[in-house]
C-alpha cells in the first residue's frame, strides 16, 4: 500500500538555526499539506500546496516558514530560524485530484522537532 | 469553515459498540464529513467520510441525519487497539481545503 514518508524521524537543533523537513507524497497525489503538533495538543494546519504554489495557510505559517516540492516528489517544509515554540511533531499528508477524495488525506509517520 | 464540537472524551469495553457523536450546526451545503483516528506519535489516519444518510466501510459506520447538523461514528465492537483519539472535520473542496482539527475525543477501551 502507497504511503507518505518523512524524514528524518527527530531532529534536534539550536534555537535560530534553519531545519528543512522532508516528505515524499504518495505518488499520484497532487494536494500536500503540512501540520504541527505540539506535545499532548490538536494537530494544527500550516500549510496547502497545489500546482505548485501555495493554495492556502493558517496564521501560524508566517515568514519563517517556506514550503517547496523541489523535484516533483519531495515536498519540504523550511523553518528559517528556528524559536524554542518550534517544538513539535510535524506532519506532512498528501491528497488525491478529485473531490471528495481531497478530503482523504494520508498523513506521513511525523518528523519530531526539538529546539533547544 | 465550520465548527465542530464532540465529547472531550469516553470509556468503553472491549466488544461493545461505540458511537461518538459529532455537531456541525453551520455546515455548508457543499461540505463533507471526515472522521480521522489518531495513535499516540502517529500521524491521524482516515476512517470515513460521508455528505448524507448512512456510510459503512469495514471499519465503521457513520450515520448523517437528514438536515446534517450532526454525525455519528459508530465502531463495532472495539477492542484495545481502538484507544485512540478521533476526529470530526467538517470542510468542503472548494480550492486549498484548509484542514482545521479540533481537540477530538479520546476513547478509552478497557478490558
Amino acid at each position: 500500500e502507497p504511503e507518505v514518508t518523512q524524514t528524518p524521524s527527530h531532529q534536534v537543533t539550536q534555537m535560530g538555526q534553519e531545519v528543512i523537513l522532508r516528505c515524499v507524497p504518495i505518488s499520484n497525489h497532487l494536494y500536500f499539506y503540512w501540520y504541527r503538533q505540539i506535545l499532548g495538543q490538536k494537530v494544527e494546519f500550516l500549510v496547502s500546496f497545489y500546482n505548485n504554489e501555495i493554495s492556502e495557510k493558517s496564521e501560524i505559517f508566517d515568514d519563517q516558514f517556506s514550503v517547496e516540492r523541489p523535484d516533483g516528489s519531495n515536498f519540504t517544509l523550511k523553518i528559517r530560524s528556528t524559536k524554542l515554540e518550534d517544538s513539535a511533531m510535524y506532519f506532512c499528508a498528501s491528497s488525491g485530484a478529485s473531490p471528495p477524495e481531497r478530503n482523504e488525506q494520508f498523513f506521513g509517520p511525523g518528523t519530531r522537532l526539538t529546539v533547544l | 469553515l465550520a465548527k465542530t464540537t464532540q465529547p472531550i472524551s469516553m470509556d468503553s469495553y472491549e466488544g461493545q459498540e461505540v458511537n461518538i457523536t459529532c455537531s456541525h450546526n453551520n455546515i455548508a451545503t457543499n461540505d463533507y464529513i471526515t472522521w480521522y483516528q489518531q495513535f499516540p506519535s502517529q500521524g491521524p489516519r482516515f476512517i470515513i467520510q460521508g455528505y448524507k444518510t448512512k456510510v459503512t466501510n469495514e471499519v465503521a459506520s457513520l450515520f448523517i441525519p437528514a438536515d446534517r447538523k450532526s454525525s455519528t461514528l459508530s465502531l463495532p465492537r472495539v477492542s484495545l487497539s481502538d484507544t485512540a483519539v478521533y476526529y470530526c472535520l467538517v470542510g468542503g473542496n472548494t480550492g486549498g481545503f484548509k484542514t482545521i482539527f479540533g481537540a477530538g475525543t479520546r476513547l478509552f477501551v478497557k478490558a
